[in-house]
């Protein structure tokens, strides 16, 4: 069976600084791929980083980076200089190759001016 | 705006009733996905279709059912409704037949309440 755990439902931020969601996963494959979508109060999905489990160096996309550690099956997400516009709600999903998403919960990130 | 257009935005109906929502992809792609968000159950993934044909199917009940036109539009059947089908329902377009390679881009959603 594959799940995505976000344990943490909401989390905070200073407007400037940075935080850092985390994520869990489960999966008997090697093969799979690890997402962090955001969706604003808008309810648009959009893709904020994608992460190949073949790869070991972390994705980073500006002020967005992950840490994936694949032998703890952690999947991190660390936003550096926080800005408003970053407030919505993150998931966590992992894909294998050929199957389906699986989504975690969400986080819900406040966004401190 | 990602490219991607829901129809209808509001649905209401009641329970045993059977409805379709409509998705057109953005222009190229040729990948849609379905998904269903709601209160209880979160995000799920239900289906995929790549070019025409069934490419992956997730959490996706019997009484649901999709396809994907010539023209690569999707509409997403929901029949036999239940006050549990009440939910946000996304559409996604990619380029091709993967999400590991290609950015999925989702439509605003169909909200659609059961009553």
């Amino acid at each position: 069976a594959q799940t995505v755990t976000q344990s943490q439902p909401e989390m905070s931020v200073q407007e400037a600084e940075t935080v850092t969601l985390s994520c869990t996963y489960d999966t008997s494959e090697s093969d799979y791929y690890l997402f962090w979508y955001k969706q604003p109060p808008s309810r648009q999905m959009i893709l904020v980083i994608r992460q190949e489990a073949y790869k070991q160096q972390n994705a980073t996309e500006n002020r967005f980076s992950v840490n994936f550690q694949k032998a703890a099956k952690s999947f991190s997400l660390k936003i550096s200089d926080s800005q408003l516009g970053d407030a919505a709600m993150y998931f966590c999903a992992l894909y294998r190759f050929g199957n389906q998403f699986y989504f975690g919960t969400g986080t819900s990130l406040t966004v401190i001016p | 705006d990602s490219g991607v257009t829901q129809t209808p935005k509001h649905l209401i109906t009641a329970t045993g009733q059977r409805v379709t929502l409509r998705c057109s992809p953005r222009s190229g792609d040729l990948s849609v996905y379905w998904y269903q968000q709601s209160l209880d159950q979160g995000l799920q993934f239900l289906i995929q279709y790549y070019n025409g044909e069934e490419r992956a199917k997730g959490n996706i009940l019997e009484r649901f059912s999709a396809q994907q036109f010539p023209d690569l539009h999707s509409e997403l059947n929901l029949s036999s409704l239940e006050l549990g089908d009440s939910a946000l329902y996304f559409c996604a377009s990619s380029l091709g037949g993967g999400p590991s390679t290609d950015t999925q881009y989702f439509g605003p959603g169909t909200r659609l309440t059961v009553l």
